[in-house]
């Protein structure tokens, strides 16, 4: 399978535990942004990373989410302490980089936060 | 502050219908702006429109880009129930030397039998 894959597709997490969400972009795409989606809402941008690099993390909160890509192995999004209020569908997408490049998106993580 | 507008929220047709789903901007630099259909999973791409590509069609979908009045349609002729969905508008902008996508909330569309 040549597409986004995230891991898991659901995620149930208690009040103050940690989530991690798991992402392996498209074969051949360096470039990863991470998008959060709350129902009835579009998807916020969070950050952007390449290999190694954080490049635009504006859109993520300064506490408790932090996101890393290493050189090997899938991106990674962690919230730690998690709250009700992050409960909500974790996007990732891919590109090959490049001001034209299309984002091909994963499946999602449905986080739920009891 | 760089947003994303469609309209409408929701629609609900029935099978035989045609469409127009739309879509308003205001993003800094703008580069691109983008189609996704999104069912019970990952967004799926429909079209790119750009300054140099302001019509695209494919089968029963078509998209045009009006950058003088800063939006863009979706057309879907002859719905068909397989096209429920929520239809999203993302708009590239570039900002520090970095581009990002602006998404709007979307357009939740319901096709009847």
């Amino acid at each position: 399978n040549a597409g986004v894959m995230q891991n898991p597709r659901h995620l149930v997490r208690r009040r103050g535990q940690e989530a991690r969400l798991r992402c392996s972009p498209m074969k051949g795409h360096s470039h990863v942004y991470w998008y959060r989606q709350l129902p009835e809402e579009g998807l916020k941008f969070m950050v952007y990373l390449q290999k190694e690099n954080i490049i635009d993390e504006s859109g993520m909160p300064k506490e408790r989410f932090s996101a890393e890509f290493p050189k090997e192995g899938p991106s990674i999004l962690r919230i730690q302490q998690v709250v009700r209020g992050d409960s909500a569908a974790y996007f990732c997408a891919s590109s090959q980089g490049g001001v034209l490049a299309i984002q091909y998106f994963g499946a999602g993580t449905r986080l739920s936060v009891l | 502050e760089d947003k994303v507008v469609q309209s409408p929220l929701s629609l609900v047709v029935h099978e035989g219908d045609t469409v127009t789903l739309n879509c308003s901007y205001e993003v800094t630099n703008f580069r691109s702006l983008l189609w996704y259909k999104q069912e019970k999973k990952a967004p799926t791409f429909l079209f790119m429109l750009t300054s140099s590509g302001i019509e695209k069609k494919s089968g029963r979908l078509s998209s045009i880009l009006d950058k003088k009045e800063l939006s863009s349609i979706l057309n879907i002729t002859a719905t068909q129930t397989g096209d429920s969905a929520i239809y999203l508008c993302a708009v590239a902008g570039t900002t520090s030397g970095t581009y990002k996508y602006i998404f709007g909330t979307g357009t939740r569309l319901k096709v009847l039998a």
